[in-house]
C-alpha cells in the first residue's frame, strides 16, 4: 500500500544553523505533499504544502523541495531559531483521494 | 473560516469503562472526518474515517467504534476501555470530493486509562 518514509526521526541543530528534513513516497499517483508542525500537546498544523507541478515553494523561512521521479520531497528550515522545536510530519495526497497517508516524524531540537 | 473542535480536551478512565470522544467542525458542509491515535512520541495512526453521514471505513481492528450522526459531528466510543487505549486522539477533516486536499486537525483529547 501507499507509503511515506521520513529522515531522521530526530534532529538536533544550534539555534541559526538550518534544518532539513527528507521524505519519500510510494504511491506515484500522489499530487499534494503538506508538511505539518506539532507542538507539544497540540494538533499538527500546515505549515507549508506543495503540489506535484511545483518543484519548490517558499514562505520566509520554510522551503519545500519536490522531485517527483525519484519521489521524495524535502522540508528546510533556515535560521532556525527555538521556537521552531517541534514534531514534523511530511505526508502524501492526491486529488479526490480519501487519505492522507503520513510519514513517522521528525523531533526537531534547536538548542539556543 | 472553518473551525474543529475536540471534547473533553483531557480525560482519565479506568480500565473497562466507556469511551466516548466528540469532535464536530463548524464552517463547511459533508467534510471527510477523520480519527487518528499518537501514542507518546509516536506518529498518526489512522482509526477511522468517514465520507458522509453513516458512513465509517475502519483502518485498525479494535475495541473503538465510529459512528457520524451529523453531517459535522464524529464519535469515537469505546464500551470497555483497555490500558492500551491510553493516548492522543486526534480529530481531522478534509474537504469532500476533492475540492480541498488539505487536512486539518483539531485540539486532541488526552486520554490515560488506569
Amino acid at each position: 500500500g501507499e507509503n511515506v518514509e521520513q529522515h531522521p526521526s530526530t534532529l538536533s541543530v544550534q539555534e541559526g544553523d538550518s534544518a532539513v528534513i527528507k521524505c519519500t513516497y510510494s504511491d506515484s499517483a500522489s499530487n499534494y505533499f503538506p508538511w505539518y508542525k506539532q507542538e507539544l500537546g497540540k494538533g499538527p498544523q500546515l505549515i507549508i504544502d506543495i503540489r506535484s507541478n511545483v518543484g519548490e515553494k517558499k514562505d520566509q523561512r520554510i522551503a519545500v523541495t519536490l522531485n517527483k521521479t525519484a519521489k521524495h520531497f524535502s522540508l528546510h528550515i533556515t535560521e532556525t531559531q527555538p521556537e521552531d522545536s517541534a514534531v514534523y510530519f511530511c505526508a502524501a495526497s492526491f486529488f479526490r483521494g480519501f487519505k492522507t497517508i503520513f510519514g513517522a516524524g521528525t523531533r526537531l531540537f534547536v538548542k539556543a | 473560516s472553518q473551525t474543529i473542535h475536540q471534547w473533553p480536551a483531557t480525560l482519565v478512565q479506568p480500565v473497562g469503562s466507556p469511551l466516548s470522544l466528540e469532535c464536530t467542525v463548524e464552517g463547511t458542509s459533508n467534510p471527510n472526518l477523520y480519527w487518528y491515535r499518537q501514542a507518546a512520541g509516536r506518529g498518526l495512526q489512522l482509526l477511522f474515517y468517514s465520507v458522509g453521514i453513516g458512513q465509517i471505513s475502519s483502518e485498525v481492528p479494535q475495541n473503538l467504534s465510529a459512528s457520524r450522526p451529523q453531517d459535522r459531528q464524529f464519535i469515537l466510543s469505546s464500551k470497555k476501555l483497555l490500558l492500551s487505549d491510553s493516548g492522543f486522539y486526534l480529530c481531522a477533516w478534509r474537504g469532500a470530493g476533492g475540492r480541498e486536499e488539505t487536512q486539518y486537525f483539531g485540539p486532541g483529547t488526552r486520554l490515560l486509562v488506569l
